[in-house]
């Protein structure tokens, strides 16, 4: 159990596209799901936290204008990337609980590359 | 914000016991302690996680000193397949930041 889908796996585009990353719990409603970005050989660094029917919290550095969360069910959290340029380029890996103190379940990861 | 201090590597042979260090010094009293890892171009899978007492499942045990300052991953006998990044996180399950260090690199040897 406790399975999340991230879709889609990997993107190519061009610089000025925008992008929507979809996450899916899908045996199991998500009170809270989070949205993180990871550069190569670092770690996960938080982007947001998004509560269902709520806006998302975003954390200091992170423009809410360019990465649109949405949190519009208690099993589907979307991002989408607005204008994205080359520095944009990352693994994008969200996650899902269901209620506080529980353990995340993560989706397996986006690989953005924008040209 | 609670924060986790690792080794960056750690080696083992394979069906030998592994036991992952994390300290977190700054823990506060409604901080759990998460463990996940991570296999390369994945996202993170949860291992195990606690409060106070050590705690058991089919992957791991997790073992809390009594001060809580610091924790121990045992992974009992290591499989080819346990070789991944381990990370160490407190959460207190209220949405505040959760901070991830670059975790430990565990290698197992056949």
């Amino acid at each position: 159990g406790a399975v999340v889908s991230q879709h889609p796996s990997w993107v190519i585009c061009k610089s000025g596209t925008s992008v929507k990353i979809e996450c899916r719990s899908l045996d199991f409603q998500a009170t809270t799901m989070f949205w993180y970005r990871q550069f190569p050989k670092q770690s996960l660094m938080l982007m947001a936290t998004s509560n269902e029917g709520s806006k998302a919290t975003y954390e200091q550095g992170v423009e809410k204008d360019k990465f649109l969360i949405n949190h519009a069910s208690l099993t589907l959290s979307t991002l989408t990337v607005t204008s994205a340029h080359p520095e944009d380029s990352s693994f994008y890996i969200c996650s899902a609980r269901t209620g506080s103190n529980q353990p995340q379940h993560f989706g397996d990861g986006t690989r953005l590359s924008i040209l | 914000d609670a924060k986790t201090t690792q080794p960056n590597s750690m080696e083992s042979n394979e069906e030998e016991p592994v036991h992952l260090p994390c300290n977190h010094s700054t823990i506060s009293g409604t901080d759990y302690i998460h463990w996940y890892r991570q296999l390369p171009s994945q996202g993170p899978e949860y291992v195990i996680h606690g409060l106070t007492s050590n705690v058991n499942n089919r992957m791991a045990s997790l073992a809390i000193a009594e001060d809580r300052k610091s924790s121990t991953l045992i992974l009992h006998r290591a499989t080819l397949r346990d070789a991944a990044v381990y990370y160490c996180i407190l959460d207190a399950g209220n949405n505040r930041k959760l901070i991830w260090g670059l975790g430990t690199s565990l290698a197992v040897n056949p």
